[in-house]
């Protein structure tokens, strides 16, 4: 069936470091790629997505490209702020229902 | 707008108690679902909606029931829970095929089985 692997966390980086959080994932056909995030105590929003290879979703300064060829959508961002913490996943769905299947999540903690 | 609302937010049950869960969006949206988080493990689909009075099986529907009487609520029911449903549960919906695949979640429900 269809997964995605995220890079095991916790991270934590200094203020205005360089992010990047590894996605992989597994699925037949072409499935649609999102990063949701989760700040403390709420529930899940959308950050970015991409919906077919070779895009590149961004949002917030967060950046993400669909690669087909490595099965990737790597997380990145050239400058974190302490606001950036929380709780990120690495989603994939396919088919028409739409179910989203997560990766396990990765805990970002950014020290001022 | 409210969006995706959750009640309860939070909830301590026994072993062997029952309760349900209700999710309610004013979006007008088509499509439901419900998830479980725990540790480590993301988020996983207990069961979704892609309609009113349709429901299906996620990836681990065990122990619970849903009801998708009206096309804005989204119940989820646990007949007799058990400490393995400790969790914090997220409802979420979509438009339906015609959105652009965004999923608009609740704030959750925590709820501890002691």
């Amino acid at each position: 069936g269809d997964s995605v692997t995220q890079m095991e966390g916790p991270v934590t980086l200094s203020e205005e470091a360089f992010l990047t959080i590894n996605c992989t994932y597994t699925a037949t056909g072409y499935p649609s790629l999102f990063w949701y995030v989760q700040y403390p105590g709420e529930g899940l929003q959308l950050l970015l997505k991409a919906t077919k290879a070779d895009d590149k979703g961004s949002n917030k300064g967060f950046e993400a490209t669909y690669r087909k060829e490595t099965t990737s959508f790597h997380l990145e961002k050239g400058s974190v702020q302490v606001s950036d913490s929380a709780v990120y996943f690495c989603a994939l769905t396919r088919g028409g229902a739409q179910k989203l299947v997560f990766g396990q999540g990765t805990r970002l903690t950014i020290n001022p | 707008n409210a969006g995706v609302t959750q009640t309860p937010k939070f909830r301590v049950l026994k072993t062997g108690q029952s309760m349900t869960l209700l999710c309610a969006q004013d979006m007008n949206h088509e499509y439901m679902y419900w998830y479980r988080q725990d540790p480590g493990m993301g988020l996983r689909l207990i069961h979704y909606s892609v309609g009113e009075g349709t429901t299906a099986k996620g990836e681990v529907p065990d122990g619970y029931n849903v009801s998708r009487l009206k096309k804005q609520n989204f119940l989820l029911g646990l007949e007799s829970a058990a400490p393995s449903q400790t969790s914090v549960y997220f409802c979420a919906s979509i438009p339906g095929l015609a959105g652009t695949g965004e999923q608009f979640f609740g704030p959750g429900t925590r709820l501890t089985v002691l």
